[in-house]
């Protein structure tokens, strides 16, 4: 129950393009759900967090939508550049069980020019 | 910015050593975390500590590993008898209070020989 699935593993997208990235997760005490992004060699970097008192959230280009009902979230990363290419984790938080962050199991982001 | 600093970047160690790993939190950052990363794998969570002890810690974190705060600035993690399986990304990371933003250091990566 604390885990977060996420999909798919890996993704190459055009430069310009629109990547989407989704993630479920079954423990409804969940309430804070954060995307990190993490370049080789590197830790993992806040990009963009919703809580479920919202359907949506954008940040630039970045956009997380939320579906409370559905139990799933997804991150859509608009006219994507080579310099986003970098493997994006969904993670999940709540106050009761896990209050540490899951996450998921990564997507491989490659934008091809 | 300030941010999560780690040391040392890359340690590596025979097979039942000891190792710690340091870790400077972000100074106004109550919640203090360890997370481990094994190669091309998913973030896994080890511990969480506030307030001078443990708040919560997952099925990893056995009787090896322990972490301390012995100062007011650092945030350390011993793994006592280390084992191949043990090689893995460590990465601190620290927030203002539980629920909210988990900013990551670079992380340390162990390798047991």
């Amino acid at each position: 129950q604390q885990q977060v699935k996420q999909s798919p593993q890996s993704l190459i997208v055009q430069k310009g393009g629109i990547s989407i990235i989704n993630c479920a997760y079954e423990n409804t005490a969940f309430d804070y759900f954060p995307w990190y992004q993490q370049f080789p060699g590197k830790g993992p970097a806040l990009l963009i967090a919703i809580r479920p008192d919202v359907s949506e959230k954008k940040e630039g280009r970045f956009t997380i939508s939320f579906n409370k009902s559905a139990k799933q979230f997804s991150l859509h990363i608009m006219d994507s550049q080579p310099g986003d290419s970098a493997t994006y984790f969904c993670a999940a938080s709540g106050d009761t069980g896990r209050r540490a962050l899951t996450f998921g199991s990564g997507t491989r982001l490659q934008v091809q020019p | 910015e300030p941010e999560v600093t780690q040391t040392p970047s890359h340690q590596v160690t025979q097979m039942g050593q000891e190792v710690i790993l340091r870790c400077v939190p972000i100074s106004n950052h109550l919640y203090f975390y360890w997370y481990r990363q094994i190669l091309g794998q998913k973030v896994e969570f080890l511990v969480s500590f506030y307030n001078n002890e443990i708040s919560e810690k997952s099925e990893i974190f056995d009787d090896q590993f322990s972490v301390e705060r012995p100062d007011g600035s650092n945030f350390t993690l011993k793994i006592r008898s280390t084992k191949l399986e043990d090689s893995a990304m460590y990465f601190c990371a620290s927030s203002e209070w539980q629920g909210t933003e988990a900013f990551f250091g670079q992380g340390t990566r162990l390798t047991v020989v």
